[in-house]
């Protein structure tokens, strides 16, 4: 079955690159993503990208893909406060035409220090 | 920016009670979809739904559930008999149509359910 791993906790210095990784299981998969959580709020989608990339950038996001690890990161660069939130990875496999279910990691907790 | 709302933000009931959770997709979105997040526990899928039906549903969705589209901007869940397990956080979530689109999931802010 799919199983989506990430580390629970990472912390960083105002101004530095964050880097949280995701590991999953079902090499299926189709679309992977990157979702924010903010203390009170719902699932913010920050990105995703689909699995015959290696990388994608929006901005201070980057994505990086190894399909042959399994592996997904997210690396956030010059890190503001404003990005302490946790962050879920997520995956989907071979959407049907009537919806696109996600599984999820744990979630990262990001803590940006001054 | 349109957005996912849910009322209410939290709903305590007690055991064996039902309880209806709503949700206000984004308009012209055709794929819609129910999660959960018992606390300290990964998000879950329970149910997606398109073209006025059932299109996926995972294991935790069995018949003390259901979701309705009752209108054309309302998705709602419905817990018919709530257990002390059913206790969790749940998002709904929505989908815009269009070649690709489709993969985009939006969610709400969440509707906090506590079964006592």
């Amino acid at each position: 079955g799919e199983d989506v791993e990430q580390s629970l906790f990472l912390s960083v210095r105002e101004g530095d690159s964050s880097v949280i990784n995701c590991t999953y299981t079902d090499s299926s998969s189709t679309y992977l993503y990157w979702y924010k959580q903010e203390p009170g709020a719902g699932l913010q989608l920050l990105t995703y990208i689909f699995s015959n990339m290696d990388m994608k950038q929006d901005q201070r996001l980057t994505v990086l893909l190894n399909k042959k690890d399994k592996h997904l990161s997210l690396r956030i660069a010059d890190t503001q406060t404003g990005d302490s939130a946790i962050y879920f990875c997520a995956e989907s496999i071979k959407p049907t035409g009537g919806g696109n279910k996600l599984t999820f990691g744990t979630g990262t907790q990001l803590k940006v220090e001054l | 920016e349109p957005e996912v709302t849910q009322t209410p933000s939290h709903q305590v009931t007690q055991m064996g009670q039902e309880v209806i959770l709503r949700c206000v997709p984004i308009s012209n979105h055709l794929y819609f979809y129910w999660y959960r997040q018992i606390l300290g526990q990964k998000v879950e899928f329970l149910v997606s739904f398109y073209n006025n039906e059932i299109s996926e549903k995972s294991e935790i969705f069995d018949d003390q559930f259901s979701v309705e589209r009752p209108d054309g901007s309302n998705f709602t869940l419905k817990i018919r008999s709530t257990k002390l397990e059913d206790s969790a956080m749940y998002f709904c979530a929505s989908s815009p149509r269009g070649a690709g689109r489709s993969y985009e999931q939006y969610f709400g802010p969440g509707t906090r359910l506590t079964v006592t």
